[in-house]
């Protein structure tokens, strides 16, 4: 057990719906980061998250947004959902802001949009 | 180019078997590579990493080589136990970035 939870563990939604997705990072740990994980994209850096604040963007498309709030707990919001944001979405979190610092990741989220 | 090209896509070892998943990247910048761990229904888990500047590194059973002018790096792991069986990722890091990239996947069977 990693220390980061995350829930839902399944959801299952129609296109065009909104959801959001709630990670707790490691009891000390400052960071979150986000992860989208599909078979044909394999594992992608969405979003970083530091103390409250944004710190890195990866691929995180338009549509979809994320924030880090005083308890530095995170939520990642996915809206106007499509038939390929189906994917598991993975949350980690780190005790200091460096990538370099080992990241413990949660047990992830499966999102299927039917 | 921020892509890592990991191969094989799938691979299967007899127990007491040695391992071995090669990456490749083309970005010069890269100056992490971690390798993740991750078993079916559970999240990556950080296995062992490596910085450039050294050639080699081992923790247990798990090797990691760097070979820099080559751009490439793998993960041997030796004495192959049915308990390794899971999905390696390799990945990078960019100097000054906290973007990491990683590689699509290995998938290991280790037979008992």
């Amino acid at each position: 057990d990693s220390g980061v939870t995350q829930t839902p563990k399944h959801l299952i939604t129609a296109t065009g719906q909104r959801v959001t997705l709630r990670c707790s990072p490691r009891s000390g740990d400052l960071s979150v980061y986000w992860y989208q994980q599909s078979l044909d994209q394999g594992l992608q850096f969405l979003i970083q998250y530091y103390n409250g604040e944004e710190r890195a963007k990866g691929n995180i498309l338009e549509r979809f947004s994320a924030q880090q709030f005083p308890d530095l707990h995170s939520e990642l919001n996915l809206s106007s959902l499509e038939l390929g944001d189906s994917a598991l979405y993975f949350c980690a979190s780190s005790v200091g802001g460096s990538t370099y610092n080992e990241q413990f990741f949660g047990p992830g989220t499966r999102l299927t949009v039917l | 180019q921020q892509q890592v090209k990991q191969s094989p896509q799938s691979l299967i070892v007899q127990k007491g078997g040695i391992s071995i998943i090669n990456c490749a990247y083309e970005n010069t910048a890269f100056d992490y590579f971690p390798w993740y761990q991750q078993f079916p229904g559970k999240g990556p888990a950080l296995l062992i990493a490596i910085r450039p500047d050294v050639s080699e590194k081992k923790e247990g059973r798990f090797t990691i080589s760097f070979n820099k002018s080559a751009k490439q790096f793998s993960l041997h792991i030796m004495d192959s136990q049915p308990g390794d069986s899971a999905t390696y990722f390799c990945a990078a890091l960019p100097g000054g970035s906290e973007k990491l990239v990683f590689g699509k996947g290995t998938k290991l069977t280790v037979n008992p």
